[in-house]
C-alpha cells in the first residue's frame, strides 16, 4: 500500500466549478500535512498547509481528518490558471522528510 | 524570488558519461538539503538527505555509488549521477527544509535524458 494516495484523475471541470481532491495516508504517527501545486514540468509549489481545524486561502479549502487519516482540497470557482497536478504531501515523523503522492490532475477548461 | 537555484535545467547524455547537478541555497545556509527524482506521471521520490560536512543520508533502493552526493559548503549541493544510463532519465529537484512551517523549497530541477 502506497503511503500517500490520491486518484489521479484527471479531473476536467468547466471555469466556475466547484472540485474537490481526496488523499489518504497510511502513517497514523505523520504530524505536518500539505497540498502542493506541480505545473507541467515544473517543481513542486507549496499550496497551503493542512491544519486539523480546517483552513482556508481565497477560494481554497484544506480538511483534515486524523481518525480517518483522510485530506482533502477544495478548490470554489475554478479557473483555467487552477490547471495543475496536486499533490498530496505528508511529513515523516520527527524528521525533516516529506512524503508525496502521485498527484491529481486538474483541467479546467473554458 | 527564488530561494534554491539548480543548474542545469536540463541536460542530454550519452549512456556512460556522469552528469553532475548543482542545487545552491539562494537565500539562506543550508545544513540540510535533499535530493528527489520524479519519472513521468510518478510522485517524487526521496532519494537521499544531504547534510552539510558529512555523508548523505540514501534512501532504501538508492545506490550510494551510483549517485554521489557532495555538500561541501551552506550553500551547495550536488548530485552526480554516474556512469548514466537510460534507466536514470528523469526529473531530479532538490530542496532545503523551510524554516519553522515543516515544509522544504523546492528548486526548478534538472530534466536529465541519458541516450
Amino acid at each position: 500500500r502506497k503511503e500517500v494516495e490520491q486518484d489521479p484523475g484527471p479531473f476536467n471541470v468547466p471555469e466556475g466549478a466547484t472540485v474537490a481532491f481526496n488523499c489518504t495516508y497510511s502513517n497514523s504517527a505523520s504530524q505536518s500535512f500539505f497540498w502542493y501545486r506541480q505545473d507541467c514540468r515544473k517543481e513542486p509549489k507549496l499550496l497551503m498547509s493542512v491544519y486539523s481545524s480546517g483552513n482556508e486561502d481565497g477560494r481554497f479549502t484544506a480538511q483534515l481528518n486524523r481518525a480517518s487519516q483522510y485530506i482533502s482540497l477544495l478548490i470554489r470557482d475554478s479557473k483555467l490558471s487552477d490547471s495543475a497536478t496536486y499533490l498530496c504531501v505528508v511529513s515523516v515523523y520527527n524528521t525533516d522528510k516529506l512524503i508525496f503522492g502521485t498527484g491529481t490532475r486538474l483541467q479546467v477548461f473554458p | 524570488g527564488a530561494v534554491v537555484s539548480q543548474h542545469p535545467s536540463w541536460v542530454i547524455c550519452k549512456s556512460g558519461t556522469s552528469v553532475k547537478i548543482e542545487c545552491r541555497s539562494l537565500d539562506f545556509q543550508a545544513t540540510t538539503m535533499f535530493w528527489y527524482r520524479q519519472f513521468p506521471k510518478q510522485s517524487l521520490m526521496l532519494m537521499a538527505t544531504s547534510n552539510e560536512g558529512s555523508k548523505a543520508t540514501y534512501e532504501q533502493g538508492v545506490e550510494k555509488d551510483k549517485f554521489l552526493i557532495n555538500h561541501a559548503s551552506l550553500t551547495l549541493s550536488t548530485l552526480t549521477v554516474t556512469s548514466a544510463h537510460p534507466e536514470d532519465s528523469s526529473f531530479y529537484i532538490c530542496s532545503q527544509p523551510r524554516e519553522g512551517r515543516e515544509t522544504q523549497y523546492f528548486g526548478p530541477g534538472t530534466r536529465l535524458l541519458v541516450l
